[in-house]
Formats: structure tokens, C-alpha cells, sequence
């Protein structure tokens, strides 16, 4: 079955930098672009990026733009979001999220991984 | 940007109702739209996608219609385990952009 697992979450301060990477298992990952959506404490959903299936289309949020990089290892079966100049308001759960090829939309999400950007 | 506006953004209701929960886009976006289910504490999960289609393993009393600007998503005879957050997403555009949510909660 379809297997997504986040790491790299926790508690940084702001202005510095985490990398949140995402695993993946159970489908032919180089076939699917893979996304990635937040969500602040009590809040709700908030499309973040996504990087296509061969790597060369990425899109991001305006909030994150120039922050924010997303990309994938093929090799390992990982995508990363890299995450510079953090602010409190990036705060938030991150999921990583498979497309569904036919779809185009969401059909499976990780569990998330808490990123606290605090001082 | 596309924006979607979700209603209610709370609904109270008993088991065995039927509800009804609406995502608006701010421009059309063709039936390039999902609903998800999220429970306290876990991720999300697909309902229905195309706007119509249900999810493989998604009982059959919710269901979704609408296409160029206007959806719904219905349940027809609430059940328990139904209580949770629901959200829309379009998808036919970047950013993709989810509705507020709306929380179904037990009257």
C-alpha cells in the first residue's frame, strides 16, 4: 500500500533553516509528482509546493517563495522541502501528499511531521 | 489565485441526518476539485475526486456534484464515525487552494 513517511520536524529558531524530508513506498515513486501541505495549530489546510514527477516543475506558495525549495531523489525515494529564513508563522504540521496521475488531485498524505519555529 | 469559500464552517448534526457542505471557487475550475475527511490529530483523507467520484473504499453514502464554480458534498445518513473536518481543494491552478473547512460536530 501507499507509504508516505515525513522526518526532520522540531523546534527552530526563527531565521534559521530545517530540512524536512519525506519517504516514500508502496508505488513507482518516479511516476508521481508529490506535494507538500501545512497546517498551523488549529487551523486549517494550506497547500505549500509540489515538484513533478521527473523533477523539473516546482511550484510553491507565495508565502514561501525564495524560502522555500522543494526537491527529489529518485534514487532513495525521497522528496525534501528545504526551509530557510523560518518564521513563526511557518509554524505548523507538514504533510507530504502523493497526486494522483489521473485525478491530478491529493489522493494520499503522510502524517506529518510538527515544524515550531520560536525563540 | 483561485479562491475557494467553504460553508458552513461549522455544522452541528445527528446521526442519521443528512448534510450537505458547500466549496465555492472564484473562478471556474472545470470539476478539478477533491473533498477530504480529516479526524482530530491525523492527515487528511480523499472523499472524492472530479468532484463526483468517490475514492476507492469510501462509503457510498457521501457523495459530490457541482462543476465550474459551485460543489457540494453531501452525507446522507450521518453516521459516528462522520464527525470530523471537512475540506475541499482545487486543483486546477497554482497555488492549489483549499476551502476554511467545516466542522461537523455532533448535536
Amino acid at each position: 500500500q501507499v507509504l508516505l513517511v515525513e522526518s526532520g520536524g522540531g523546534v527552530v529558531q526563527p531565521g534559521r533553516s530545517l530540512r524536512l524530508s519525506c519517504a516514500a513506498s508502496g508505488f513507482i515513486f518516479g511516476d508521481y509528482a508529490i506535494h507538500w501541505v501545512r497546517q498551523a495549530p488549529g487551523r486549517g489546510l494550506q497547500w505549500v509546493a509540489v515538484i513533478s514527477y521527473d523533477g523539473r516543475d516546482k511550484y510553491y506558495v507565495d508565502s514561501v517563495k525564495g524560502r522555500f525549495t522543494i526537491s527529489r531523489d529518485d534514487s532513495r525515494n525521497r522528496v525534501y522541502l528545504q526551509m530557510n529564513s523560518l518564521r513563526p508563522e511557518d509554524t505548523a504540521v507538514y504533510y507530504c501528499a502523493k497526486r494522483d496521475y489521473g485525478a491530478g488531485s491529493i489522493d494520499y498524505w503522510g502524517q506529518g511531521t510538527l515544524v515550531t519555529v520560536s525563540s | 489565485d483561485i479562491q475557494m469559500t467553504q460553508s458552513p464552517s461549522s455544522l452541528s448534526a445527528s446521526v442519521g441526518d443528512r448534510v450537505t457542505i458547500t466549496c465555492r471557487a472564484s473562478q471556474s475550475i472545470r470539476n478539478d476539485l477533491a473533498w477530504y475527511q480529516q479526524k482530530r490529530g491525523k492527515a487528511p483523507k480523499r472523499l472524492i475526486y472530479a468532484a463526483s467520484t468517490l475514492h476507492s473504499g469510501v462509503p457510498s453514502r457521501f457523495s459530490g456534484s457541482g462543476s465550474g464554480t459551485e460543489f457540494t458534498l453531501t452525507i446522507s445518513a450521518l453516521q459516528p464515525e462522520d464527525f470530523a473536518t471537512y475540506y475541499c481543494l482545487q486543483h486546477s491552478s497554482y497555488p492549489q487552494t483549499f476551502g476554511q473547512g467545516t466542522k461537523l460536530e455532533i448535536k
